[in-house]
């Protein structure tokens, strides 16, 4: 069964500093994607990662892939208590999403 | 302009009872899934259409049915409900194999 891993579960972070979200994932897919969630509410679209090294930005937050470590990454630069969320990684296998557990994040002023 | 809607946003009922939720979306996407979040917020795929085609199904209880109607809607019947379905149920929709985009989600509670 396809396992996706992510770690931290639980972050706590000062604003103005910097974190990765680590993902691992046991199967061979090229496509990844990075989903925010905020309490009570559904799931955003941050980024659609489809080869290997593909790496994209947005605002604060910036994703990478890298398919043969089986590996994506989701960088936090410069924290703000807006990006206190939830963020969840998701392979896709066959046009199926397997998320990861999820990662909540709490920015601390 | 909503993309993909659910109905009920909220759903209580008890032990037993046949419930269903509605799915609906507007992007002209040709494929619909139903997502299960439980209270550890671990979110799981139950189904997937393509064209009103079922092509996947995962190892849920057949309690669960998933109904469309046409290729706008996916809504989920649930039967004989048990404390267990509690949850929240997301609905997903894609064209072809791009990201999916989610629907607000239905938080059922079983009592």
């Amino acid at each position: 069964e396809l396992k996706v891993e992510q770690n931290p579960l639980f972050l706590s972070m000062q604003e103005g500093k910097n974190y990765t979200i680590y993902c691992n994932y046991s199967t061979t897919s090229d496509r990844l994607y990075w989903y925010r969630q905020d309490p009570g509410k559904s799931l955003e679209s941050l980024f659609v990662l489809l080869s290997n090294g593909a790496v994209k930005q947005e605002g604060r937050l910036m994703a990478s892939l890298d398919t043969k470590a089986r590996l994506s990454t989701l960088h936090i630069t410069a924290a703000v208590h807006d990006l206190s969320a939830t963020y969840f990684c998701a392979v896709d296998e066959a046009n199926n999403l397997f998320f990861g557990t999820g990662t909540r994040l709490t920015v601390i002023p | 302009d909503t993309a993909v809607s659910q109905t009920p946003k909220y759903l209580v009922t008890q032990m037993g009872n046949d419930k269903s939720i509605k799915c609906e979306q507007n992007l002209g996407h040709d494929t619909m899934y139903w997502y299960k979040q439980d209270s550890k917020k671990f979110l799981k795929i139950m189904f997937s259409y393509n064209n009103k085609e079922l092509i996947i199904n995962e190892t849920v209880p057949n309690r669960f049915s998933p109904k469309s109607p046409d290729k706008a809607h996916l809504n989920l019947h649930i039967n004989s409900l048990e404390l267990g379905d509690s949850a929240v149920y997301f609905c997903a929709s894609s064209h072809l194999s791009y990201e999916q985009y989610f629907g607000p989600g239905t938080r059922l509670t079983v009592t």
